[in-house]
């Protein structure tokens, strides 16, 4: 148990709708990291917090947006669902700061856009 | 663009045997090397890490080696026990930012 959690595991919608996915770090974790993984990728950062701020943005759609809240807890929200946003969407956490810390990554919510 | 390849999506190894599990980079701003270990349905579990000033790093069974002239880093795991049978997956970091994963190498040991 990586101390991660994430909420829903399961998530099956239709095309045009909207999800929201939640990501609670590890206690004491600043930073919170965002990835999908879709069938033929690996894991693709989409975007990060820290300590309530925006970090680093990477491969994340216009459709989706993300917020980290005062007690760190974070949410990534995709709208307009198509059925290529279908993926596991893992959320990470690490200490944060200006040097490396070692993620740890919840277990994952499966999207089913049908 | 993929900044770090893994080029072997499967490998095989006999149970005893060495596995070794190869990624390259391109983006020389790396500066954290890791690799993550998945089983289905989970999350990718920390496996072992290597900074750029090291070229060598062990814990255990596993050994990860980093050429920075090649950009190529490389796990060793030996020996290699059934248990060990999972989706290995490389990543890198610059500056302690977000990690850039390969696609993932998945390993079967055999009995």
């Amino acid at each position: 148990d990586s101390g991660v959690t994430q909420t829903p595991k399961h998530l099956i919608t239709a095309t045009g709708q909207r999800v929201t996915l939640r990501c609670s770090p590890r206690s004491g974790d600043l930073s919170v990291y965002w990835y999908q993984q879709s069938l033929d990728q690996g894991l693709q950062f989409l975007i990060q917090y820290y300590n309530g701020e925006e970090r680093a943005k990477g491969n994340i759609l216009e459709r989706f947006s993300a917020q980290q809240f005062p007690d760190l807890h974070s949410e990534l929200n995709l709208s307009s669902l198509e059925l290529g946003d279908s993926a596991l969407y893992f959320c990470a956490s690490s200490e944060g700061g200006p040097s490396y810390n070692e993620q740890f990554f919840g277990p994952g919510t499966r999207l089913t856009v049908l | 663009d993929q900044q770090v390849k893994q080029n072997s999506p499967s490998l095989s190894v006999q149970e005893g045997r060495i596995s070794i599990l190869n990624c390259d980079y391109t983006n020389s701003m790396f500066d954290y090397f890791l690799w993550y270990k998945k089983y289905p349905a989970e999350g990718p579990t920390f496996l072992i890490s290597i900074s750029s000033i090291k070229d060598k790093n062990e814990d255990g069974r596993f050994t990860v080696f980093l050429n920075k002239s090649a950009k190529h880093l490389s796990l060793h795991i030996v020996p290699s026990q059934p248990g060990d049978s999972a989706v290995y997956f490389c990543a890198a970091s610059a500056a302690g930012y977000a990690l850039n994963f390969g696609k993932g190498t998945s390993l079967l040991v055999t009995p």
